[in-house]
């Protein structure tokens, strides 16, 4: 069963501070994977979008990472800012753009 | 700006009514959209894909009478809680993918809460 495991459920940093977020997954072979942002009541907004041959993309703070060999990927935020305390999705595409597994997501808080 | 919206972002309704959430995608067009639902603090479950000009695709333990779902252009998908109860009350968010299910970027609507009594 294709599945999208995301690490840790939940983190609690100091605002300023870096941290790093998992995915693995079981999808293969896949055709990209998604990195979202949720804010609370709202819908996902796209940080990132990597294809398998890619092994990192950057948008701003954010830096995603993806190692097709070992199935891992990871999200890591530079310098949090307390506006970064959102739910973070990782989301897998199978090749034939037919399905996409969603991981549960990490809720991240960013504290003063 | 936002490229696909939802309408309305917020319903209250009676048990026993129906409720239709609108999908809009604004600057492209969408020959498919997807349907998720979130309960407070889970991840977003997919309900449905909805394609345009033929019958809407449920996951496996989605009731399609319950959940009607329309793609009547390449710009619009409604998804219809009939006869809603208690139980329905959930986020639905939409999305749409632009330029391509596989690479295209995946655009998500703002969410519709609702709320039956």
């Amino acid at each position: 069963k294709n599945q999208v495991e995301q690490s840790p459920q939940s983190l609690i940093i100091l605002e300023g501070k870096n941290c790093t977020l998992q995915c693995n997954y079981t999808v293969s072979p896949f055709s990209n994977l998604r990195w979202y942002k949720q804010d609370t009541g709202r819908g996902p907004v796209s940080l990132t979008i990597m294809t398998f041959s890619e092994n990192t993309k950057s948008n701003g703070r954010y830096t995603a990472t993806l190692d097709a060999d070992t199935k891992q990927s990871s999200l890591h935020i530079t310098a949090s800012q307390l506006s970064d305390s959102a739910s973070y999705i990782c989301v897998v595409t199978n090749q034939a753009g037919t399905a996409l597994i969603f991981g549960k997501g990490t809720t991240l808080s960013v504290s003063s | 700006g936002a490229v696909v919206s939802q309408h309305p972002s917020w319903v209250i309704c009676k048990s026993g009514t129906s409720v239709k959430i609108e999908c809009r995608s604004l600057d492209f067009q969408a020959t498919t959209m997807f349907w998720y639902r979130q309960f407070p603090k889970q991840s977003l479950m997919l309900m449905a894909t909805s394609n345009e000009g033929s019958k809407a695709t449920y996951e496996q333990g989605v009731e399609k009478d319950k959940f009607l779902i329309n793609h009547a252009s390449l710009t619009l998908s409604t998804l219809t809680v009939t006869s809603a109860h208690p139980e329905d009350s959930s986020f639905y968010i939409c999305s749409a993918p632009r330029g391509g299910a596989n690479t295209g970027e995946l655009f998500f609507g703002e969410g519709s809460r609702l709320t039956v009594l």
